[in-house]
């Protein structure tokens, strides 16, 4: 089983929409979750970090994490064709675990 | 913010050659640097950890003779691809974290390194 797990897409939203990206993780010991943005070619960027159940807002991000059912959410709002990328859901045990990536279109 | 430098960018060279990449911490120390490996369409997956002052550890399924890591100040830590093979070919990242954080949202990761083994 893999430590981190994500739906590879694509996902495509039209722009102004809602985007929501969803992963799941096995060690229920994991305490630090984040979201990376990877342009094509590029490195990672981190977006947001939640450590508590519940909601974390930034911007138009707002991540949200349930402990109990073991997964991790992004949603995007009022998307733009720039938010188009892979985005990596990683996970903090013994090391830093990573998703193999959602990747989104946002259509113009 | 903290900034980790990766050099080079790209790089291709030929079959049984050897191909060093560097990582710097731009304004930071960083005791501990991480170097990732990643295919196309796949996950980022951690090949080692570099520790200053002390050799690197390495995951499993890693060969440390081929994949030579040095971390030799708290600034700069080197990954050398000894005797590189087509198989090889990668985009290559390191990221560090800055020791005075406690909380993980402090790794930072390089620009990342495309080698392409011809």
């Amino acid at each position: 089983q893999k430590e981190v797990e994500q739906n590879s897409g694509p996902l495509s939203v039209p722009e102004g929409a809602i985007a929501s990206l969803n992963c799941t993780y096995s060690d229920r010991g994991s305490q630090s979750f984040f979201w990376y943005r990877q342009y094509s070619g590029k490195s990672p960027e981190l977006i947001m970090f939640i450590y508590s159940n519940g909601d974390k807002e930034d911007g138009r991000f707002t991540a949200q994490l349930n402990k109990a059912s073991q997964y991790v959410s992004l949603l995007i709002r009022d998307s733009q064709p720039s938010d188009s990328a892979t985005y990596l859901c990683a996970v903090v045990g013994n090391q830093f675990y990573f998703g193999t990536g959602t990747s989104l279109t946002v259509i113009p | 913010g903290a900034v980790v430098s990766q050099h080079p960018s790209r790089v291709i060279c030929k079959s049984g050659t050897s191909v060093k990449i560097e990582c710097r911490s731009l304004d930071f120390q960083a005791t501990t640097m991480f170097w990732y490996r990643q295919f196309p369409k796949q996950s980022l997956m951690l090949m080692a950890t570099s520790n200053e002052g002390s050799k690197a550890t390495y995951e499993q399924g890693v060969e440390k003779d081929k994949f030579l890591i040095n971390h030799a100040s708290l600034t700069l830590s080197t990954l050398t691809v000894t005797s590189a093979h087509p198989e090889d070919s990668s985009f290559y990242i390191c990221s560090a974290n800055r020791p005075d954080r406690k909380t993980n949202y402090g790794y930072t990761f390089g620009s990342g390194t495309r080698l392409t083994v011809v």
